[in-house]
């Protein structure tokens, strides 16, 4: 099956920091999906971005398909801004298989 | 427009017990998915749905069943509980559209094994 491997396991920033996040993947997917689960353990899309580039305020993400790997970056990072960011991935079948999951935690 | 919906939001259940999870999916959705998420890992693949039939299975034993309804609202059905299968439990719904597939996820029902 697909592997799903997310870096840093970890992060810690002050606020006001940018930050990198990085998904690769095992092989060639149809589809790409950054989540942030809040505290609370609800999961919120962020991207749906199978390849590309797109923005969303402070945050945008990169997919370069041909390369098994997606990034997603956060600018002006804030305190709201803290959990845990998944991606996830499928074949075009609806099974999504995620990511080990970057947590970020950023403090004032 | 409401978003997925799931209920209870939290369950605290014995060993050997069995439990009944609900999801309702966002109006004009027909796919749902549930997915187990422990402690500390990503959410894992149980089930997922479309027009009442099953579309995929995870690696899960038999103790999980699910079904859906006419309304494409879903249950999840895990009997004979062990204390592994205490989790957070999602449901996703699924639009399809021009942009490709993206699931919205629920709350989750958080349930506890004892």
């Amino acid at each position: 099956g697909i592997q799903v491997e997310q870096s840093p396991p970890d992060l810690i920033l002050q606020e006001g920091a940018n930050s990198t996040l990085r998904c690769n993947f095992s092989d060639s997917v149809n589809n790409l999906q950054w989540f942030h689960q809040n505290p609370w353990g609800q999961l919120i899309n962020l991207f749906y971005i199978p390849s590309g580039t797109k923005q969303n305020g402070r945050l945008s993400a990169t997919t370069v398909a041909t390369e098994r790997y997606s990034l997603l970056y956060i600018s002006s990072s804030q305190t709201t801004d803290s959990g845990v960011y998944f991606c996830a991935t499928n074949f075009g079948n609806e099974k999504l298989t995620f990511g080990t999951g970057t947590r970020l935690t950023i403090i004032p | 427009d409401a978003g997925v919906t799931q209920s209870p939001t939290h369950l605290i259940k014995t060993r050997g017990q069995q439990v009944t999870l609900r999801c309702s999916p966002i109006s004009g959705h027909k796919s749902v998915s549930w997915y187990q998420q422990v402690l500390g890992q990503g959410p894992q693949f149980i089930f997922q749905y479309y027009e009442k039939e099953e579309r995929g299975r995870g690696n899960f034993p038999d103790r999980f069943s699910a079904r859906q309804f006419p309304n494409y609202s879903s249950e999840l059905n895990v009997n004979a509980l062990l204390l592994g299968d205490s989790a957070l439990y999602l449901c996703a719904s699924t639009r399809r559209g021009s942009g490709g597939e993206t699931q919205y996820f629920g709350p989750g029902t958080r349930l506890l094994v004892l």
